[in-house]
């Protein structure tokens, strides 16, 4: 069965230092995400994009996170510098198009920041 | 805001018993629901979804019930087992927008 990849599984930095997430979403999907979840919450939109496009990215945090993706296949989610209150888990989840709700997600990178 | 919310954060049921968990959302407009199962480490797993036009629907030893009247939403999960242990979000969209996600309900199985 197809699936989202990510790496890295985990990730620990020391605050101020820059980070990045990687994200293959299922091939043919047009529409990739990236979510943040804190424990025991759901997970929260981050950024959405449609092929190369960015589509909603109201929820980033602009100012230290940035994300991209380029050839419209696989994207990087890029924090710098990261803050303590950044530690969480960064989902990445695809579907099929713009509009499709069910959403795949891959493992997650869970990132502890020092 | 609106948000989907969950009635109780912990569940705990004995093995081959059947589970209920239930949700609530605010959003009377929201068109379509879906329920996430997510285990320790990994990522949501799609379970079943739902769209506002329809009060129940069925999948393998899953049910889930649309209320729309008073705007809730519960999973069923039949003889309920070890692997069934996790935590269950329910999510809501409008159409085709952005997917909510509730605070979750931890589902404890106990042998």
């Amino acid at each position: 069965e197809a699936e989202v990849a990510q790496s890295p599984r985990y990730k620990i930095t020391e605050k101020s230092q820059a980070v990045a997430f990687w994200c293959d979403p299922i091939s043919g999907h047009a529409t990739l995400y990236w979510y943040r979840q804190i424990l025991g919450q759901g997970p929260e939109l981050l950024v959405q994009f449609q092929d190369e496009s960015v589509v909603d990215d109201s929820q980033l945090p602009k100012d230290r996170f940035s994300a991209e993706r380029l050839k419209g296949v696989d994207s990087t989610l890029k924090i710098q510098p990261a803050e303590l209150g950044d530690s969480a888990m960064y989902l990445c989840a695809s579907s099929l198009r713009r509009g499709n709700e069910k959403l795949f997600f891959g493992s997650g990178t869970q990132l502890s920041v020092l | 805001g609106e948000s989907v919310g969950l009635h109780l954060p912990t569940l705990s049921v004995q093995e081959g018993d059947n589970s209920i968990i239930n949700c609530a959302y605010s959003n009377s407009a929201s068109d379509y629901f879906i329920w996430y199962k997510q285990e320790s480490g990994k990522g949501p797993q799609f379970i079943i979804d739902i769209r506002s036009n329809m009060d129940k629907r069925q999948g393998q030893r899953v049910t889930v019930l649309l209320n729309k009247t008073v705007k809730h939403l519960s999973l069923q999960i039949a003889a309920t087992q070890p692997g069934d242990s996790a935590v269950y979000f329910c999510a809501e969209t409008l159409f085709g927008g952005k997917l909510i996600f509730g605070q979750g309900t931890e589902l404890s199985v106990k042998p």
